[in-house]
């Protein structure tokens, strides 16, 4: 099976430029989120979709960051203007347990991005 | 706010001996925790997991215990070895739709 993919791997721009990252779910997952992990500290959740539905994005900082997932499938993460602050490691997961359920969220290798 | 804590940075350890992470969380309403292994340029790994309604479970080297009374948890990994070298996090969900939130992590650096 394959697992949760992420591209591009690393990116480097300058300070006010944009960003995109890229997340493909495993297949039949309905819950993708997308969590940042800052060096040396836990992901910290950003928004998360149950299908093509925003659950929860109460710490995406919606001036700058953007998130969306059309057609319930894959996923994309916007950062327009990047601050020095926004260099992290971009992690995608997905889960089968739904809203409801507990489960195992399966990460993918995470985007990283340094802002100069 | 809601957040969960680890008690120790950093663990070194000797190869064969038994290691212990501690973590506290804070949100009495979480009632299912997991335990993840981060290496270095990788995404998190699901270890194990265990439900409120439990205050051990074992898995293959591997022994979570859940403390409900003082909010803690710990991840017991019996005969450590260099390739459990690696960052851990516990991660709770408040039971809000299946999120988690992470601790900070401890660091295990197992020496051969």
């Amino acid at each position: 099976e394959a697992g949760v993919a992420q591209s591009p791997r690393y990116k480097i721009i300058e300070k006010r430029q944009s960003v995109a990252f890229w997340c493909n779910p495993i297949s039949g997952h309905a819950t993708l989120y997308w969590y940042q992990q800052i060096l040396g500290q836990g992901p910290k959740l950003l928004i998360q979709f149950q299908n093509n539905g925003v659950v929860d994005d109460s710490q995406l900082p919606k001036d700058r960051f953007s998130a969306e997932r059309l057609k319930g499938v894959d996923s994309t993460l916007k950062i327009q203007p990047a601050k020095l602050e926004d260099s992290a490691v971009y992690l995608c997961a997905s889960s089968s347990s739904g809203l409801a359920g507990h489960g195992e969220l399966f990460f993918g290798e995470g985007s990283r991005l340094t802002v100069l | 706010g809601e957040s969960v804590g680890l008690h120790l940075p950093t663990l070194s350890v000797q190869e064969g001996d038994n290691s212990i992470i501690n973590c506290a969380y804070s949100n009495s309403a979480s009632d299912y925790f997991i335990w993840y292994k981060q290496e270095s340029g990788k995404g998190p790994q699901f270890i194990i997991d265990i439900r409120s309604n439990m205050d051990k479970r074992q898995g293959q080297r591997v022994t979570v215990l859940l403390n409900k009374t003082v909010k803690h948890l710990s991840l017991q990994i019996a005969a450590t070895q260099p390739g459990d070298s690696a960052v851990y996090f516990c991660a709770e969900n408040p039971n809000q739709g299946g999120k988690l939130i992470f601790g900070q992590g401890t660091e295990l650096s197992v020496k051969p």
